[in-house]
């Protein structure tokens, strides 16, 4: 079972729909996760960070998580085209130095 | 320009070279981080310095050597490499090395091993 996984899409959604982009891992003992964002030929940037049960908004972006079924999710409100990229879940296993990265789910939004 | 600067963005070394890809951050973090990225594959942390000491070493292979001369520069030295080191390398810094920091990236040395 990989630490952390995601599906890697393509997950496609017309503009102005929700996107929803989820996230799982393995080890029960985290307890910090992130959502980055990649473009096509750049580097990661983060988004969104959550430590703690429940749902935190930030603008268009809402991060879930639900430590119970070590599930992180992410949900893009109002998607728009300019959000087509992979979202990359990164879980912290015990506040120690390794981050763990999903391999990413690339997204689209289609005019 | 995100704060972390990286040459060179391109790399191409045949097996039997010896390169260094060097990374700056101008952020005044305290820690740094050399990453991996491969095609279709998570990226993998190889090396992690704090207050310019490693402190992370992820099972790396000895072809691979970091550096971290002071809390602002950070490099990778490469020997010998092999063909499935072809990778995109991400150099990325935080202000502390706990794991709970946002990290700044690079925009990466795409390296070629021929």
């Amino acid at each position: 079972q990989k630490e952390v996984e995601q599906n890697s899409g393509p997950l496609s959604v017309p503009e102005g729909a929700i996107a929803s982009l989820n996230c799982t891992y393995s080890d029960r003992v985290s307890q910090s996760f992130f959502w980055y964002r990649q473009y096509s030929g750049k580097s990661p940037e983060l988004i969104m960070s959550i430590y703690s049960n429940g749902d935190k908004e930030d603008g268009r972006f809402t991060a879930q998580l639900n430590k119970a079924s070590q599930y992180v999710s992410l949900l893009i409100r109002d998607s728009q085209p300019s959000d087509s990229a992979t979202y990359l879940c990164a879980v912290n296993k015990n506040a120690g130095n390794m981050l763990t990265f999903g391999g990413g789910t690339r997204l689209m939004v289609k005019p | 320009e995100t704060g972390v600067t990286q040459t060179p963005r391109h790399l191409v070394m045949g097996m039997t070279n010896k390169k260094s890809l060097k990374c700056e951050q101008h952020l005044g973090h305290n820690a740094m981080y050399w990453y991996k990225q491969s095609a279709k594959k998570p990226l993998e942390l190889m090396f992690v310095y704090s207050l310019e000491e490693r402190v992370e070493n992820n099972s790396v292979p000895s072809r691979f050597s970091p550096e971290c001369p002071n809390s602002s520069h950070l490099f990778l030295h490469l020997h010998t490499l092999q063909p499935e080191d072809s990778a995109l390398y991400l150099c990325a810094s935080s202000h502390e090395a706990d794991g709970n920091e946002k990290l700044f990236f690079g925009s990466g040395t795409q390296l070629s091993v021929l």
